[in-house]
């Protein structure tokens, strides 16, 4: 069935490091792929999308494009800051929403 | 616009006690979810549902039961609460069902079942 592995985490950063957070999918059809975010004491929100191969979805910073030769739709980021401590959830869509376990990011100052 | 509320935002009940979790939406959505989030499972959808009068079997539905009477509402019940059904719980909607739909969560609840 279709499914999502993310890197475990904690990742834990200092201010202005590089993000990578690593997402791959298994999927059936063509899925749309999704990023979100949860933070503290917070419900799950959407960061970023893409709905098609090579789409690039972006936001706040965050950057991740859809490679469907490698199935994988990597998290970037250049420059962390300590507001982007959350738990980051990669997800697919073909009929219903599948999430990955998240990977928490802590950055320090 | 409030966008997804749920209610209670944390509660604790006793093995085999019930209670009804409530989330309420203001966008017009046609489609709502539960889910369940355990550490180290990320979300397990619960139920859903495509519309007013309408809900279906998620990946977890065993000991849950829901209705959506009125479109903004959709009820999340427990008849013999369980631990293992210790958790928090989050209710999102969407307009959409098709690819690329996002969905919006609510705040969640945190239950502890003893």
């Amino acid at each position: 069935g279709d499914s999502v592995t993310q890197m475990e985490g904690p990742v834990t950063l200092s201010e202005e490091a590089f993000l990578t957070i690593n997402c791959t999918y298994t999927a059936t059809g063509y899925p749309s792929l999704f990023w979100y975010v949860q933070y503290p004491g917070e419900g799950l929100q959407l960061l970023l999308k893409a709905t098609k191969a090579d789409d690039k979805g972006s936001n706040k910073g965050f950057e991740a494009t859809y490679r469907k030769e490698t199935t994988s739709f990597h998290l970037e980021k250049g420059s962390v800051q300590v507001s982007d401590s959350a738990v980051y959830f990669c997800a697919l869509d073909t009929d219903k929403l599948i999430f990955g376990t998240g990977t928490r990011l802590q950055v320090f100052p | 616009n409030a966008g997804v509320t749920q209610t209670p935002k944390f509660r604790v009940l006793k093995t085999g006690q019930s209670m009804t979790l409530l989330c309420a939406q203001d966008m017009n959505h046609e489609y709502m979810y539960w889910y369940r989030q355990d550490p180290g499972m990320g979300l397990r959808l619960i139920h859903y549902s495509v519309g007013e009068g309408t809900t279906a079997k998620g990946e977890v539905p065993d000991g849950y039961n829901v209705s959506r009477l009125k479109k903004q509402n959709f009820l999340l019940g427990l008849e013999s609460a369980a631990p293992s059904q210790t958790s928090v719980y989050f209710c999102a909607s969407s307009l959409k069902r098709a690819r690329g739909g996002t969905q919006y969560f609510g705040p969640g609840t945190r239950l502890l079942v003893l």
